[in-house]
C-alpha cells in the first residue's frame, strides 16, 4: 500500500524558514517523480513543486520560484520542501503527492498534509 | 497560466441520481486532465486522468468527457460515499492548475 506521510509543519514568523519532509513507502521511491500540492485555508488547490525521479529535474510556479526547493532523498525514500522567505500567503496545508510514472503529471497518490501557518 | 473554471461550485443530489461537473480550461489542453476526489480526514484521491481513464479502482459509476477546453465528469447512480469535493487539474502546461472545486452535497 502506498503511503505518504508529511511532517514538519507549524507556526513560522514571516521571513523566516521551514522545512517540510515527506516519508515514503509502498512502492519503488526512486522510480517516480514526485510533488509538493498546497492548499490555502477554504481555497483550492495549488501545485507548488516538483521533481523528477532521480532528483536532476525541479520546477515550480512563479509564486515559490526562487523561494521553496524540492529535494529528494532516494536512500531514505524520503521528500522534503524548503520554505524561505515565507509569507503569510504561504499559509496552507502542504500535501505530497506521487506522480502516475516518469512522464505523467497526474497525482496518483497524496499524503494527509501538514499545516504550515505564517504569522507574527 | 490556464485557468481552470469548475461549475457548478455546489451541488446538492440525492443516492441514486445522476450528476455532472463541467470544467473548462483558459487554452486547449488536449485530454491532458485529471479529476480528484476529496473527502474530510482522507488523502486525495485521483478518479481520472488523461481526460477519461479511469484510475484503477475508481468505480465504473464515475466517467470523464472532453477534450481541448471543455471537460466533464460524470457520476451514475449516487453513492453516499460520492458526497465530496471535486476538482480538476490541467497537466498539459506548467504551471499545473486546479479548477476551484465543486462540492457535491447530500439533498
Amino acid at each position: 500500500e502506498v503511503q505518504l506521510v508529511e511532517s514538519g509543519g507549524g507556526l513560522v514568523q514571516p521571513g523566516r524558514s521551514l522545512k517540510l519532509s515527506c516519508a515514503a513507502s509502498g512502492f519503488t521511491f526512486s522510480s517516480f517523480p514526485m510533488a509538493w500540492v498546497r492548499q490555502a485555508p477554504k481555497k483550492g488547490l495549488e501545485w507548488v513543486a516538483s521533481i523528477s525521479s532521480g532528483g536532476g529535474g525541479t520546477y515550480y510556479p512563479d509564486s515559490v520560484k526562487g523561494r521553496f526547493t524540492i529535494s529528494r532523498d532516494n536512500a531514505k525514500s524520503t521528500l522534503y520542501l524548503q520554505m524561505d522567505s515565507l509569507r503569510s500567503e504561504d499559509t496552507a496545508s502542504y500535501y505530497c503527492a506521487r506522480r502516475g510514472y516518469a512522464g505523467a503529471h497526474w497525482f496518483a497518490y497524496w499524503g494527509q498534509g501538514t499545516l504550515v501557518t505564517v504569522s507574527s | 497560466d490556464v485557468q481552470m473554471t469548475q461549475s457548478p461550485s455546489y451541488l446538492a443530489a440525492s443516492p441514486g441520481e445522476s450528476v455532472s461537473i463541467s470544467c473548462k480550461a483558459s487554452k486547449s489542453i488536449s485530454n491532458n486532465l485529471a479529476w480528484y476526489q476529496e473527502k474530510p480526514g482522507k488523502a486525495n484521491k485521483l478518479l481520472i486522468h488523461s481526460g477519461s481513464t479511469l484510475q484503477s479502482g475508481t468505480p465504473s459509476r464515475f466517467s470523464g468527457s472532453g477534450s481541448g477546453t471543455d471537460f466533464t465528469l460524470t457520476i451514475r447512480s449516487l453513492e453516499f460515499e460520492d458526497f465530496a469535493v471535486y476538482y480538476c487539474q490541467q497537466y498539459n502546461e506548467y504551471p499545473w492548475t486546479f479548477g476551484g472545486g465543486t462540492k457535491l452535497e447530500l439533498k
